[in-house]
């Protein structure tokens, strides 16, 4: 089956103590990024990477680091996390090529719930 | 910027009632729409899509038109059944960014026997 997957699905921790989320994709997709969903924000974007030892900055970049050393993983690490990045995080990924056509559909992870305090 | 807005939910209806979920965007040029839909404790689902102006995208009963002359993308069902009840996310990919999707705040539509 084509998915998406996310591990932990859920975690509370406390400030500071480093965290990795992993994304794990089984459907040969160049193109992964994660996201953070918050209340009334919808969600936004954090880093993308657009093929092996490829990353940029999404829009909410700060306090998190990626890295994309194999084509069906891309974890999401928190080196020193704080209660602002409470939130639910979604991993997903793009078929098709990257940067290419309008019809590429976003795979979504089933999210993880990470608590701060 | 590219944005994305939504009516705020959440949305309450009845079993077999009328759904309108409205979206407006805001881009340069013409950008693809989206609707994505996160039933509970799930990740996000694409639930239907539209390329270019005056394309219909339409799934599950679910249908959007793409409405360049009003930036509007809304989401509407004839007769809705409890297992609708979600979140449901306006989106759109930039034009000069194909892969990026920009969200709305989501629309929580809760449906009751």
């Amino acid at each position: 089956e084509a998915q998406v997957t996310q591990n932990p699905r859920y975690l509370i921790t406390v400030t500071g103590k480093k965290l990795t989320v992993t994304c794990s994709q089984n459907m040969n997709h160049e193109y992964m990024s994660w996201y953070r969903q918050d209340p009334g924000l919808g969600l936004r974007q954090i880093y993308y990477s657009m093929n092996v030892e490829v990353t940029d900055k999404g829009d909410v970049p700060e306090g998190y680091k990626v890295s994309r050393k194999e084509k069906r993983n891309f974890p999401l690490i928190l080196e020193s996390p704080s209660p602002n990045q409470t939130s639910l995080y979604f991993c997903a990924s793009l078929s098709g090529t990257s940067g290419g056509s309008s019809y590429n559909e976003q795979f979504f992870g089933p999210g993880t719930r990470l608590t701060v305090l | 910027g590219d944005s994305v807005t939504q009516m705020e939910g959440p949305v309450t209806l009845s079993e077999e009632a009328f759904l309108t979920i409205n979206c407006t965007y805001t881009a340069t040029g013409y950008p693809s729409l989206f609707w994505y839909v996160q039933y509970p404790g799930e990740g996000l689902q694409l639930l239907l899509k539209a390329t270019k102006a005056d394309d219909k995208g339409s799934n599950k009963g679910f249908e959007a038109t793409y409405r360049k002359e009003t930036t509007s993308f809304h989401l509407e069902k004839g007769s809705v059944q409890v297992s609708d009840s979600a979140v449901y996310f306006c989106a759109l990919t930039g034009v000069e960014n194909t892969d990026k999707l920009i969200f709305g705040t989501g629309t929580r539509l809760q449906v009751f026997p």
